[in-house]
């Protein structure tokens, strides 16, 4: 069976700080993609990155970065210099095994706070 | 506009009552997909459209809940005699390609059953 567990429910920082969130998966599958997305309050969720399972070369873009270990089916997502508009909830996800990447298995989401 | 568009935004029901939430994908997006996501957890997959064939249904709950994109463009997702757990958020997502995962999502439309 596939499964997303993001074990932190909630995470509250302040403005600047660097926050981590977690993300750990199950699969059978030797072929598989692993997404975030940000979720704000408006409610549409905004694709963030797409991994495949053969490159696990961690990934960097602005402020985000992405750490990805087969070893320990995890793939987490690093904020650095945390800002207002970066609060919202984060979903990691994992893509299904009969190849439709748009299936998608979703944790349960981490809420981010950054107070100012 | 540019992005997916799901009406309507809210929609409140009795129970029993039928419903019908529509969803414009991106133009030419080939994929279409309905998730329902319940308060304070991830998106659920129900369906899947690739142009106006609807390849996999396999998430999709009841035989209540049906789905359908007759012209590969513009969906329609129908409930019948809604239930209480049949309140959530239902979410359109396209995409370009026939496999991609960049999914693009609408705001939903928050379905509250009485």
């Amino acid at each position: 069976a596939q499964k997303v567990t993001q074990a932190q429910t909630e995470i509250s920082v302040v403005e600047k700080e660097d926050v981590t969130l977690d993300c750990v998966y199950e699969t059978r599958d030797t072929t598989y993609y692993l997404f975030w997305y940000k979720q704000p309050p408006s409610g549409e969720l905004v694709f963030l990155i797409r991994r495949n399972s053969f490159d696990e070369q961690n990934e960097i873009s602005g402020r985000y970065s992405w750490n990805f270990q087969k070893s320990t089916s995890s793939f987490n997502f690093t904020i650095t210099a945390s800002q207002v508009v970066d609060s919202a909830v984060y979903f990691c996800a994992l893509s299904g095994g009969s190849g439709n990447t748009g299936k998608l298995i979703f944790g349960q989401g981490t809420t981010l706070q950054v107070k100012p | 506009g540019a992005g997916v568009s799901q009406s309507p935004r809210y929609k409140v029901a009795k129970r029993g009552q039928d419903v019908a939430l529509r969803c414009d994908p991106i133009s030419g997006h080939v994929s279409l997909f309905w998730y329902q996501q319940a308060l304070g957890q991830g998106p659920e997959f129900l369906t899947y459209f690739q142009n106006e064939a609807q390849l996999d249904k396999s998430g999709l709950p009841s035989d209540r809940f049906f789905a359908e994109r007759p012209e590969g463009s513009v969906s329609t997702l129908k409930i019948q005699r809604t239930q209480q757990e049949d309140s959530a958020v239902y979410l359109c997502a396209s995409s370009f390609g026939q496999i991609t995962g960049e999914l693009f999502f609408g705001e939903g439309s928050r379905l509250t059953v009485l």
